[in-house]
């Protein structure tokens, strides 16, 4: 079945640095999404990329997906701590556009203050 | 708007019990999902549906049943509970890419 890794497994940063999770799956994707999970949270929806090659922007925050669309990041600029958490990457399975989920087990951000 | 909630927040089971974990949402989305989290671990779809009265297995379906009798409501049913079970479940729901997901049933079996 469809499998979607991400790396690196953890990141330990210093407030100020910059900071990129990989995110590469076994199949093309017609859309990626991507989510930030707090501890002890629940994982909030920050994006999804549609189009070969997209690259969208939030503040400092920087996704891309590749052109093949079988591969996205998540790009950090000047960390800081509220940045803190589980970032996921989830692409759709099954033949289906959305819904059915299939994510990574995500990149773990540190922040040392 | 509540969004979506998830009843109770942690439960302890021993072997062999049943429960069901409560999911309700007031955003009238047609989508809904069940999926477990383990340690480390990314999230594990379980049982999803797309309206009432239609559901179907997701990645992770054994040891769980599932019903959407309504709009708002998707209850996820353990019968006999076992040590594999113990995770974080997440329910979500949707009506087109974003998933909003309720804050989890933290479960224990032991």
């Amino acid at each position: 079945g469809q499998q979607v890794m991400q790396i690196p497994q953890y990141q330990h940063v210093q407030e100020g640095e910059d900071f990129t999770t990989y995110c590469n799956s076994s199949t093309t994707l017609s859309n990626i999404q991507w989510y930030k999970q707090r501890p002890g949270g629940h994982p909030v929806f920050l994006i999804q990329l549609v189009k070969s090659g997209e690259v969208k922007k939030q503040k400092r925050l920087t996704f891309q997906f590749g052109e093949a669309k079988k591969n996205s990041s998540l790009h950090i600029t000047a960390t800081q701590t509220t940045d803190v958490g589980t970032y996921f990457c989830a692409g759709p399975f099954g033949g289906t556009s959305y819904g059915k989920l299939t994510f990574g087990q995500g990149t773990i951000l540190t922040v040392h203050p | 708007n509540a969004g979506v909630t998830q009843t109770p927040k942690f439960r302890i089971l021993k072997i062999g019990q049943s429960m069901t974990l409560q999911c309700t949402q007031d955003m009238n989305h047609n989508y809904m999902y069940w999926y477990r989290q383990d340690p480390g671990m990314g999230l594990k779809l379980i049982y999803y549906s797309v309206g009432a009265g239609i559901t179907d297995k997701g990645e992770v379906p054994n040891g769980y049943n599932v019903s959407r009798s309504t709009t708002e409501d998707f209850p996820l049913r353990l019968e006999l509970a076992a040590p594999s079970q113990t995770s974080v479940y997440f329910c979500a729901s949707s009506e087109l890419a974003e998933q909003y997901f309720g804050p989890g049933t933290r479960l224990t079996v032991t």
